[in-house]
């Protein structure tokens, strides 16, 4: 079956940085996605990676170790408009071809 | 403006009502899917297609059906709703299907069975 895990909520400090992992257990990869999601909004794209290594989109990074099953979302510089839900979802290449999600890591931004 | 849309936004319905949410894209996109998200669980896919006239199941669906008769169009389709499918339900859609094409998300349907 498809497993993936992350955190179910972080609280960090604005202008602070954030690290949020994803661990995931799939019977393929296809690449893995990172969806921002506020709270009763749709989820929006933040990053994709299928190849090992760093993917830098302004304040946002996002890493990827197929070896290890492991992705982060990194979030620098924080706004209090980062509060949302973080989305790692794995496309697993199989008849479906979507995606599996995570459940979201809930992130809380404090003054 | 890109976008997907879906109809209606917020649905209060009672258990065996039939009733379609609407979902339709703008971007001529192939593939289609929707997504119903519960508390505790996070998004799980209930049905997918890959273009028009071609649809499968995804993880979830039991009690739904879909139909892709235009490419642009995606209806969900609840024949006797249940309180278990009380839940908020996302359409989206992508260029093809695969590696590497993002999902573009509706804005939610949040429908309550009583």
């Amino acid at each position: 079956g498809q497993n993936i895990d992350q955190p179910t909520e972080m609280t960090a400090t604005e202008g602070a940085i954030v690290q949020i992992n994803c661990t995931y257990q799939t019977s393929g990869f296809n690449g893995l996605f990172w969806y921002q999601q506020h709270a009763g909004e749709a989820p929006t794209f933040l990053s994709y990676n299928v190849l090992d290594g760093l993917e830098e989109k302004g304040r946002f990074s996002s890493f990827l170790s197929r070896s290890k099953g492991y992705s982060y979302l990194l979030l620098k510089e924080l706004q209090m408009k980062d509060s949302a839900s973080y989305l790692c979802a794995v496309n697993s290449g199989g008849g479906a071809d979507g995606l599996t999600f995570g459940k979201g890591t809930h992130l809380i931004i404090q003054p | 403006e890109a976008q997907v849309t879906q109809n209606p936004r917020y649905l209060i319905t009672v258990t065996g009502k039939k009733l379609t949410v609407t979902c339709s894209q703008n971007m001529n996109h192939e593939y289609m899917s929707w997504y119903r998200q519960d508390p505790g669980l996070g998004l799980r896919q209930i049905y997918y297609s890959m273009n028009v006239e071609v649809t499968d199941k995804g993880d979830v669906p039991e009690g739904y059906k879909v139909s892709r008769k235009e490419k642009r169009n995606f209806p969900l389709i609840l024949e006797s709703p249940s309180p278990n499918q009380t839940s908020l339900y996302f359409c989206a859609s992508s260029l093809l299907a695969g590696a590497g094409n993002e999902q573009f998300f509706g804005p939610g349907t949040r429908l309550t069975v009583l």
